[in-house]
């Protein structure tokens, strides 16, 4: 079965400091990966996402995440976090049909941006 | 953009009443629809997977006569919580496959807190 670990809960960074999240994922194929964000009182929206290809792979928003098979890891980055940055990050698995068909979801890293 | 409503974004009921909430998609057509639970602290848990004009197929641990989903049409899923209970309590948050003009993706509703009483 495919599973998704997010080891940091809650990260706190500077505004205008690099930001990077952790994702390391489990899954048997090779994996269909996500990476979403949700505000409070939103849904999720998503910021990037890795089928194949460049394993470097740039999103929405300035953030970008890189595929490392050998690792097992699909870390988020942004090189400058701002305060709109604030929100819960959740690392995602996919399977089946564009990888949609079951998303199987992290435990979630929530980013608090200090002044 | 594409849009998926959900509603209602947040639903107090007493122990033992039944709450729907529904999950539409605004601007597309969804043969399938996901619905997830979040507890506190915990990642989002598929509950089930909704297809239009067909019976949902519920995960391993989900009971299909209390979780009741309906997608009877393109444009609409809903979940009903049968004789809610206070461990029911969570916060449910639907999402709708796209295909066609705006490519597969999913989209997410912003989802219903529901607290049972």
């Amino acid at each position: 079965a495919q599973s998704v670990t997010q080891p940091d809960i809650h990260i706190t960074v500077s505004e205008g400091a690099s930001l990077e999240l952790r994702c390391n994922y489990s899954y048997g194929a090779t994996p269909y990966l996500f990476w979403y964000v949700q505000s409070p009182g939103q849904g999720l929206q998503l910021l990037l996402k890795y089928f194949s290809g460049d394993t470097l792979v740039q999103g929405i928003k300035g953030f970008e995440a890189e595929f490392k098979r050998s690792q097992s890891s699909f870390n988020l980055r942004k090189p400058s976090v701002h305060w709109s940055d604030a929100a819960e990050y959740f690392c995602a698995v996919g399977e089946g049909s564009g990888g949609y068909q079951k998303v199987t979801f992290g435990i979630g890293t929530k980013l608090q941006v200090i002044p | 953009g594409a849009v998926v409503s959900q509603h209602p974004s947040r639903v107090i009921c007493k122990s033992g009443t039944s709450v729907k909430i529904e999950c539409r998609s605004l601007d597309f057509q969804a043969t399938t629809m996901f619905w997830y639970r979040q507890f506190p602290k915990q990642s989002l848990m598929l509950m089930a997977t909704s297809n239009e004009g067909s019976k949902a197929t519920y995960e391993q641990g989900v009971e299909k006569d209390k979780f009741l989903i309906n997608h009877a049409s393109l444009t609409l899923s809903t979940l009903t919580v049968t004789s809610a209970h206070p461990e029911d309590s969570s916060f449910y948050i639907c999402s709708a496959n796209s295909q066609g003009r705006l490519g597969e993706k999913l989209f997410f509703g912003s989802g219903t807190q529901l607290s049972v009483l």
